[in-house]
């Protein structure tokens, strides 16, 4: 039982580039959620998703696209990466009003 | 606007001595408070989750009470240990779905 995995655990982009983190629950939760955290800041929600198909903005929600095409997988994309989107990158999920259950993270740097 | 303050300092504590982490917030109305333990490089685990009509919760050496009154959460660590060194974060559910809201977490270091 491997709980929340993400994919790549590290990876350096040069400023423009697009790139995709996937995440991967195997709890069948309904929701699931991309935060940020960066020094100082604490964990911040980029967007999240309430089930298959659906997905909605969070806090921090520029810059950044997902899609949730099947129940088990959140995917966040980068566009056109920026040195401010330079972060560790956590996703979670989780069934309603319950605890969340977080992946260990991709260090994302922007060059 | 909706905030959550934890003290964003280390808390140094002596192995075997009670940790006291503090959570206030302001502008909130939480359903539910959560605490969660994170190490370095890895995601928030959970810990304890307290209701607003709890006043207290145990588990094990933890200890977790919630003040509406105060605006405000204690989180307590027993007869701590070394292992329990970790950054402690505190989450108020913001309402609407699952917009649960961390706070920036506390650093513990418990000193052998």
């Amino acid at each position: 039982n491997a709980g929340v995995t993400q994919t790549p655990k590290f990876r350096v982009l040069k400023t423009g580039q697009s790139m995709t983190l996937l995440c991967a629950q195997d709890m069948n939760h309904e929701y699931m959620y991309w935060y940020r955290q960066d020094p100082g800041m604490g964990l911040r929600l980029i967007h999240y998703s309430v089930g298959e198909g659906t997905t909605a903005k969070g806090e921090v929600p520029d810059g950044y696209n997902v899609s949730r095409l099947k129940k088990q997988n959140f995917l966040l994309g980068l566009e056109s990466a920026a040195p401010s989107q330079t972060s560790v990158y956590f996703c979670a999920s989780s069934y309603l009003q319950e605890p969340q259950h977080f992946g260990d993270g991709t260090r994302l740097s922007i060059l | 606007s909706q905030k959550i303050e934890q003290n964003s300092e280390a808390l140094n504590i002596q192995e075997g001595k009670t940790a006291t982490l503090t959570c206030n917030y302001t502008n909130y109305s939480p359903a539910y408070l959560q605490w969660y333990r994170q190490d370095p490089g890895r995601g928030p685990v959970f810990l304890l989750l307290i209701r607003e009509n709890e006043k207290e919760k145990r588990k094990e050496r933890l200890k977790v009470t919630f003040d509406t009154t105060l605006k405000q959460s204690l989180f307590h660590i027993t007869a701590s240990q070394p292992a329990d060194s970790a950054t402690y974060l505190c989450a108020l559910d913001g309402g609407g779905y699952q917009k649960v809201t961390f706070g920036i977490g506390t650093k513990l270091q418990v000193i052998p």
